[in-house]
């Protein structure tokens, strides 16, 4: 298996351009969720999908933030206009989540390389 | 709210030594726990995984314990190798309200293994 795959890999823009970011989970995986790394926040958790449909976007910072997964096998977060605060490593995860109503867990997180984001 | 603390921040040893690394969070409703390894400019690799019932796990030179009631969890490397410099980050499932299976982080320990 590929693994999670991410792209861009690095993206460099200015100010109020529009950034989005790609990612592929794993075959099979039925969870995907989207996190930031930075060095004052660590990793937080943005927006966390199952079965395609958004859970929890609780951690999306504001309104300029979005994301979407069309299929199973794709998911977009875009930022739209980008700020030099944005600037960070965006990461995508996947995983296979059981279920079981209040028994239902989340599986063992499997991690793309990163996607990291410069805005001048 | 959960929150997950990990002790020490950065480690720095000889190689051979057997070391342990520290989480804690503060509450002890979770799913899992996850120990992750981070390389610099990488992603997040999967070490180990102890769901909420169990008390440990072993993968080759590495040993995860859980103690659910106390709030902590320790990674055993035993042996450590310059190679296995790197961050390691702990990870809690927590069940909290929504069953939303959310992963709480720690900040991470950065080891440095010297030759």
């Amino acid at each position: 298996d590929a693994g999670v795959i991410q792209s861009p890999r690095h993206e460099v823009t200015e100010m109020g351009q529009e950034v989005t970011l790609r990612c592929k989970p794993i075959s099979g995986h039925n969870s995907l969720f989207w996190y930031r790394q930075t060095m004052m926040r660590g990793l937080e958790l943005l927006i966390y999908f199952n079965n395609n449909v958004p859970i929890d976007d609780s951690g999306m910072p504001e309104d300029r933030f979005s994301a979407k997964m069309p299929n199973a096998s794709f998911s977009t977060l875009k930022i739209q206009p980008s700020e030099p605060r944005d600037s960070a490593v965006y990461f995508c995860a996947s995983s296979l989540r059981t279920s079981g109503g209040i028994f239902a867990n989340t599986g063992e997180l499997f991690f793309g390389e990163g996607s990291r984001l410069t805005v001048l | 709210k959960q929150e997950v603390t990990q002790i020490p921040a950065a480690l720095s040893v000889p190689e051979g030594e057997n070391l342990v690394l520290n989480c804690s969070f503060t509450d002890s409703a979770i799913y899992n726990l996850q120990w992750f390894r981070q390389d610099p400019g990488k992603g997040l690799t999967s070490l180990l995984l102890i769901q909420s019932s169990q008390r440990e796990q072993t993968s080759g030179r590495l040993n995860a314990s859980l103690d659910k009631s106390s709030g902590r969890s320790t990674l055993y490397i035993a042996a450590s190798q310059p190679g296995d410099s790197a961050t390691y980050l702990c990870a809690v499932s927590h069940r909290g309200s929504g069953n939303t299976g959310k992963l709480i982080f720690g900040q991470g320990t950065t080891l440095q293994v010297k030759p």
